[in-house]
């Protein structure tokens, strides 16, 4: 079974463009997750989504949003990207909400 | 509000040797999942091992085990014979329902030949 598939991996940006960051889940998981990794907050959860719902969001402002579609592919996007948005950016699926994530291998984002 | 601690910044340990790499959660709630992940240089988080707060018995994956000690809140991470491959840093988590992971800062273990 193809694992998590992120893409794409590795993008640069400037402060205040936006970005659109896609995530595949494993097949047959209807639950997609995104977390933000920097060297200084570590691993921060961002948002889930199950179903095409958002079952819940983490402590990160509104510039950060996201989306499922009804083939569990999520999107995450960040706007008016600022140099802190620099991060890798992690997703990760699971069959149900409360089952082990199995995660990507990332969308490193750089913000000049 | 939860928390997971992860006090061992680096460790190194002979290959061959066990390795126990420390985890303690803070959590008010009776249901919670604990798990260990493993992110190689290339970043992806790879899946370890879980553990359930009803499970009675340590879990255990391959290499890897889980000495869960509920009453004092720690989850450590033991592998026994450690490879050279085993380098990475380790990540703690756990998942209190509703919501996402919760991440330790992480344990870097580096391997020595």
């Amino acid at each position: 079974k193809a694992g998590v598939t992120q893409t794409p991996r590795y993008l640069i940006k400037t402060r205040g463009q936006q970005v659109t960051l896609s995530c595949s889940p494993i097949s047959g998981h209807r639950s997609v997750s995104w977390y933000q990794q920097t060297p200084g907050q570590g691993l921060q959860f961002l948002f889930e989504y199950f179903s095409e719902t958002q079952r819940n969001k983490g402590n990160f402002p509104g510039r950060f949003s996201g989306r499922q579609f009804s083939n569990s592919r999520s999107e995450m996007n960040v706007s008016t990207l600022e140099l802190g948005d620099s991060a890798l950016y992690l997703c990760a699926s699971s069959g149900r909400v409360v089952d082990t994530q199995y995660f990507g291998p990332g969308t490193r984002l750089t913000v000049l | 509000a939860q928390k997971i601690t992860q006090t061992q910044p680096g460790m190194f340990v002979q290959e061959k040797e066990a390795v126990t790499l420390d985890c303690t959660y803070d959590t008010s709630d009776q249901s919670y999942g604990l798990f260990w992940y493993k992110q190689p240089s290339s970043g992806e988080m790879i899946f370890l091992i879980y553990q359930g707060s009803y499970d009675e018995q340590n879990a255990t994956e391959g290499r890897y085990s889980l000495n869960f000690q509920k009453a004092r809140k720690s989850a450590n991470l033991v592998i026994s014979a450690s490879q050279l491959g085993d380098s990475a840093m380790y990540f703690c988590a756990m998942r209190e329902p509703p919501g996402g992971y919760i991440f330790g800062t992480g344990t870097r273990l580096k391997v020595l030949a």
